[in-house]
């Protein structure tokens, strides 16, 4: 149980154009969703947290214009990058909770997405 | 907002040594902490994790310690295996938000 897909898992782009990864939950109801950028040899950077039905929660420093949080249903959350650019490279990552009171905060994470801004 | 640092950054070990990672937190409010494991362009796997109101949860040749008093928890990998060489992450979670620390590449040498 709590596998969460992430499409699609590499991406190649242009500068200055738009893309947008897909966050699924496939066995369970993800009342909060989680995304995440990696660069190399560092640690998961938190870039915003989604409640189904509301707007996104961004942490200081990511731009909420540039990176565009929808989460639709409970079951699937998307970001877009808009007008990405070369500095935007690197691993994205989603990850869901169930927010269950006792749960203690488990998130359960995506393979990831593997974006590249030529 | 909650600050973890973990150390060393690096740890090289024989196979068949312990390893030991360590990690300190700030908000004293942090009630949930994962270790994951990150091989190269994977997704972090959860090893193990402790509550708030457990002080020391072993699995298997995992275990992790934690001191609320103190404000660290540590991770403890016995008899080490080639396939244990990765990124290790601790994180502290006060409610659904985890704070990861910067990680530690094990290595495990055969």
């Amino acid at each position: 149980g709590a596998v969460v897909s992430q499409h699609p898992s590499r991406v190649i782009c242009k500068s200055g154009t738009s893309v947008k990864i897909e966050c699924r939950s496939l066995d369970f109801q993800a009342t909060t969703m989680f995304w995440y950028r990696q660069f190399p040899k560092q640690s998961l950077m938190l870039m915003a947290t989604s409640n189904e039905g509301s707007k996104a929660t961004y942490e200081q420093g990511v731009e909420k214009d540039k990176f565009l949080i929808n989460h639709a249903s409970l079951t699937l959350s998307t970001l877009t990058v808009t007008s990405a650019h070369p500095e935007d490279s690197s691993f994205y990552i989603c990850s869901a909770s169930t927010g269950l009171t006792g749960t203690y905060g488990e998130q359960f994470f995506g393979p990831g997405t593997r974006l590249t801004v030529l | 907002g909650e600050n973890v640092e973990q150390h060393p950054s690096t740890l090289s070990v024989q196979e068949g040594d312990s390893a030991v990672i360590k990690c300190t937190y700030s908000d004293s409010a942090s009630n949930y902490f994962p270790w994951y494991k990150q091989e190269l362009g994977k997704r972090p796997q959860l090893i193990i994790d402790i509550r708030s109101n457990v002080g020391e949860k072993k699995d298997q040749r995992i275990a992790v310690t934690l001191n609320k008093t103190a404000k660290h928890f540590s991770l403890h990998i016995t008899e080490t295996q080639p396939e244990d060489s990765a990124v290790y992450f601790c994180a502290a979670s006060h409610g659904y938000k985890l704070s990861f620390g910067a990680g530690t590449t094990v290595t495990v040498r055969a």
